[in-house]
């Protein structure tokens, strides 16, 4: 049974860097054809990738936030992160890690974390 | 980037209705479609992928049907935990997008 959950702070000041952490289990994160990703879902809106780090540590980012994000992978802890810095308050959001498989879609999610910017 | 647009944004039904949610990009997508279902407090969870391929577990009252930039979701005989937001998704081409969903409420 794959499972995926995130953790980290719920609180992070305007300015800082945003760090969360997904720890996966049931399977290998270095398994290959799996993209692992991160996803956020502003309060009552649509879903927004941000980007995934490939199985053999390859990253990609969504256009929109390269410039902030940074997601790594800790292969022998079975967990990959996600670092967004300089934040705003328009980045509270719930934000998700997900596994994008093989079949081209995310089939496994983590239960996700709120996440809110304090000024 | 591949814009995903789903019509009705809501939509009010009743228990045992049949319906269906629309979902058009902004380009050709292939078969790269995949549908969620997320209900209040929880992770989307993944009901359709590759447009018309049932994922597991999932009731087969879903269905899912299109290629290139159109594509429906049906659900045939509505059921009491149907109730919920639907979203779209394409993995044609990074950036992965979504659609603004539909949400889907009893009447």
């Amino acid at each position: 049974q794959v499972q995926l959950q995130e953790s980290g702070p719920g609180l992070v000041k305007a300015s800082q860097t945003l760090s969360l952490t997904c720890t996966v289990s049931g399977t290998s994160i270095i398994s290959g054809g799996h993209y692992w990703s991160w996803i956020r879902q502003h309060p009552g809106k649509g879903l927004e990738w941000l980007g995934y780090i490939y199985y053999s540590g390859s990253p990609y980012y969504n256009p929109s936030l390269k410039s902030r994000l940074t997601i790594s992978m800790d292969t022998s802890k079975t967990q990959f992160s996600l670092r967004l810095s300089s934040v705003t308050a328009a980045d509270t959001a719930v934000y998700y890690c997900a596994r994008h498989s093989s079949n081209w879609c995310f089939d496994y999610w983590g239960q996700g974390i709120l996440v809110s910017v304090s000024s | 980037d591949i814009q995903m647009t789903q019509s009705p944004s809501s939509l009010s039904a009743s228990v045992g209705d049949r319906l269906t949610i629309t979902c058009r990009a902004s380009q050709t997508i292939t078969s790269y479609l995949n549908w969620y279902q997320q209900k209040p407090g929880q992770a989307p969870k993944l009901l359709i992928y590759a447009a018309s391929s049932l994922h597991s577990a999932v009731p087969s009252r879903f269905s899912g049907s299109g290629s290139g930039t159109d594509f429906t979701l049906t659900i045939s005989s509505l059921q009491p935990e149907d109730f919920a937001t639907y979203f779209c998704q394409q993995s044609y081409t990074t950036p992965w997008t979504f659609g603004q969903g539909t949400k889907v409420e009893v009447k």
